[in-house]
């Protein structure tokens, strides 16, 4: 059975640094395409990046140069470190399992950043 | 950036009635498109990818179709369960955006 269980959210202040994992089961990260989705408090739904098998990555415009996507094989875990934090980025971060040509098929639970002073 | 819009934005429909939601592309994004049920306090649940392909497990009374720059989700009988809001998405072009919204209650 898929699973994707993230951690790490919390209260963090502006310019602060978060790091969030996403613990797989039932399947490689390494072998899927792996992306992060926000959303903020009310509001609907923002891609934020992607990393792909082969090792490919991709950012959202508003997340670029501050964000990096990465993924650790051996504890078959994706992580999403977040630096240079904003209040805008306060949101519900969900991770994603997808493949070539289903990219968005699995969803974890989500976890919570809330940037606030 | 590729704008997705959707409409309506919310309906109220009854329990067997026919549904139908319009997603539209601002450019071609070819058959790139997935459908998404979130309902609330839930993550969102994927129906539909490449615009007409049903996700494994999900009922038969959802399809999707479209190319292009229009596309459609169809929920042929609404059921109770069916309550919820649907979000399109383009996987086209980065950034991959997502189209507004559309809320479904009920009547």
């Amino acid at each position: 059975e898929v699973q994707l269980v993230e951690s790490g959210g919390g209260l963090i202040q502006p310019g602060g640094s978060l790091r969030l994992s996403c613990a797989a089961s039932g399947f490689s990260v390494s072998s899927n395409y792996m992306s992060w989705v926000r959303q903020a408090p009310g509001r609907g739904l923002e891609w934020v990046s992607i990393l792909y098998s082969g090792g490919g990555t991709y950012y959202a415009d508003s997340v670029k140069g501050r964000f990096t996507i990465s993924r650790d094989n051996s504890k078959n875990t994706l992580y999403f470190q977040m630096n240079s934090l904003r209040a805008e980025d306060t949101a519900l971060y969900y991770c994603v399992r997808g493949n070539w040509n289903n990219y968005f098929q699995y969803w974890g639970q989500g976890t919570l950043v809330t940037v606030s002073s | 950036d590729i704008q997705m819009t959707q409409s309506p934005s919310s309906l109220s429909a009854s329990v067997g009635d026919r549904v139908t939601i319009t997603c539209r592309a601002s450019q071609g994004i070819s058959n790139y498109l997935a459908w998404f049920q979130q309902k609330p306090g839930k993550a969102p649940k994927s129906l539909i990818y490449a615009a007409s392909s049903l996700q494994s497990g999900v009922p038969s009374r959802f399809s999707g179709s479209g190319s292009g720059t229009d596309f459609t989700l169809t929920i042929s009988s609404l059921q109770p369960e069916d309550f919820a809001t649907y979000y399109c998405q383009q996987y086209n072009n980065y950034p991959f955006t997502f189209g507004p919204g559309t809320k479904v209650d009920i009547k």
